[in-house]
């Protein structure tokens, strides 16, 4: 596709729930990344995919939070037992490759996730 | 480590006048700097970036950015707000291989009529 994509683009779910967000890359991009903004706050980093290598869970606010990528290209971002905390907007971003001219990213609209 | 500090939360100016969203960065190495702007409900655009070429830096919508070393800054202007320039503005740090992006907190740009 032209853009990154992610669905759903809103998730309303009950405490305790599991769900599943989904971000495309654009094509050809070997990086991927997944940010959450909560309301009115900056960009908080959670993992990063580069190619086939093991990803960067640093930015993990815990073990309900895990991610993987298939093929090299859509990721899917999990969320177990969800708590309200959890309420924010999920973003997705790619790069095109690990170099300084290229190495800027590309989001995704967002999935809007609330917690009830 | 690298950290990004984006002094002011709010910025508010009036249509036709100057626009200054200061930023300053911390980085062990050279860095890549970058400026992303956020609509309201709209996704994260890409403005401008710095990769260790010109340190004076052109991007959209008639905004630049010049990279200072000494000062540790990028600082982003544009000579007339208008209207539609009213949103969040992110200065963004990165390492040369794409794999550290650190966000600061955002400064929210308000253009009064």
């Amino acid at each position: 596709g032209a853009g990154v994509s992610q669905s759903p683009s809103n998730k309303v779910t009950e405490k305790g729930k599991d769900v599943e967000l989904r971000c495309d890359p654009i094509s050809g991009h070997t990086a991927l990344y997944w940010y959450r903004q909560s309301l009115g706050q900056g960009l908080e980093f959670l993992i990063y995919f580069q190619g086939n290598s093991a990803p960067d869970k640093s930015g993990l606010p815990s073990d309900r939070f895990s991610a993987e990528r298939t093929g090299g290209s859509v990721s899917t971002l999990t969320i177990q037992r969800t708590q309200q905390e959890d309420s924010a907007v999920y973003l997705c971003a790619s790069s095109f490759q690990v170099a300084a001219a290229y190495n800027e990213q590309f989001f995704g609209p967002g999935t809007r996730l609330t917690v009830l | 480590a690298q950290s990004v500090t984006q002094l002011d939360s709010h910025v508010s100016v009036s249509e036709g006048t100057p626009v200054l969203l200061r930023c300053n960065y911390s980085s062990s190495y050279s860095p890549s700097l970058f400026w992303y702007v956020q609509h309201p409900n709209k996704g994260l655009q890409l403005l401008l970036k710095y990769t260790s070429a010109a340190t004076l830096v052109k991007g959209i919508n008639g905004f630049e950015a010049e990279f200072k070393k000494s000062e540790t800054s990028f600082h982003l202007t544009k000579p007339s707000a208008h209207m539609s320039d009213a949103a969040e503005y992110f200065c963004v740090v990165s390492d040369n291989y794409g794999q550290n992006f650190v966000f600061g907190p955002g400064t929210r740009l308000s253009v009064l009529p």
